[in-house]
């Protein structure tokens, strides 16, 4: 099956600091990456959906200030946590689709964010 | 608003015995109803999918149902084994996103 690469897969910040993750379809061109946030034992909550080329979209209550997103090519998107605090620590997954409305989600590693 | 629930947070049954998990939503249309695994620390891995005109789908093991009247589908593992402890998720793929379910956590003993 398809992969999604997803680096780095754990990262431990100074509070303040900004981090980038990120993600890459290694095997395929990927128009849609989703990027999820997940806290210990509770589900994915979609953060915010990008477009190659085009400004991503936020979910509601998401900070598209606090977490940047970028899609600048069709292999690679990349979350970048701004000015990152204690809260901000959690489980980031990105997935990626090869094509509009494709049926089936590709998941990268998932990034482990601890912001001391 | 919009919400998407999953029988229990936790399910443990016996080797061998079948397992049955829920997945109930409200306020959704979805095309695409998908079941994932995820492992802990790791990203979900893609098991099923059914669409919206399917009643029922196999593979393997694996048994999914989708009732688009009572907004709700049960995936079943028969024969479980110890192999299967995971956390079970249930997404929804509606227009070009997904949203994912709760998570059931289940534990099959040896």
């Amino acid at each position: 099956g398809a992969v999604v690469s997803q680096h780095p897969s754990w990262v431990i910040c100074k509070s303040g600091t900004s981090v980038k993750i990120e993600c890459r379809s290694l095997d395929f061109q990927a128009t849609t990456m989703f990027w999820y946030r997940q806290f210990p034992k509770q589900s994915l909550m979609l953060m915010a959906t990008s477009n190659e080329g085009s400004k991503a979209t936020y979910e509601q209550g998401v900070e598209k200030d606090k977490f940047l997103i970028n899609h600048a090519s069709l292999t690679l998107s990349t979350l970048t946590v701004t000015s990152a605090h204690p809260e901000d620590s959690s489980f980031y997954i990105c997935s990626a689709t090869p094509r509009m409305g494709n049926t089936e989600a590709f998941f990268g590693q998932g990034t482990r964010l601890t912001v001391v | 608003s919009q919400k998407i629930e999953q029988n229990s947070e936790a399910l443990n049954i016996q080797e061998g015995k079948t397992a049955t998990l829920t997945c109930n939503y409200t306020n959704y249309s979805p095309a695409y109803l998908q079941w994932y695994r995820q492992d802990p620390g790791r990203g979900p891995v893609f098991l099923l999918l059914i669409r919206e005109n399917e009643k029922e789908k196999r593979k393997e093991r694996l048994k999914v149902t989708f009732d688009t009247t009572l907004k709700q589908s049960l995936f079943h593992i028969t024969a479980s084994q110890p192999a299967d402890s995971a956390t079970y998720l249930c997404a929804l793929h509606t227009g070009n996103q997904f949203y994912f379910g709760t998570g059931t956590s289940l534990t099959v003993i040896p």
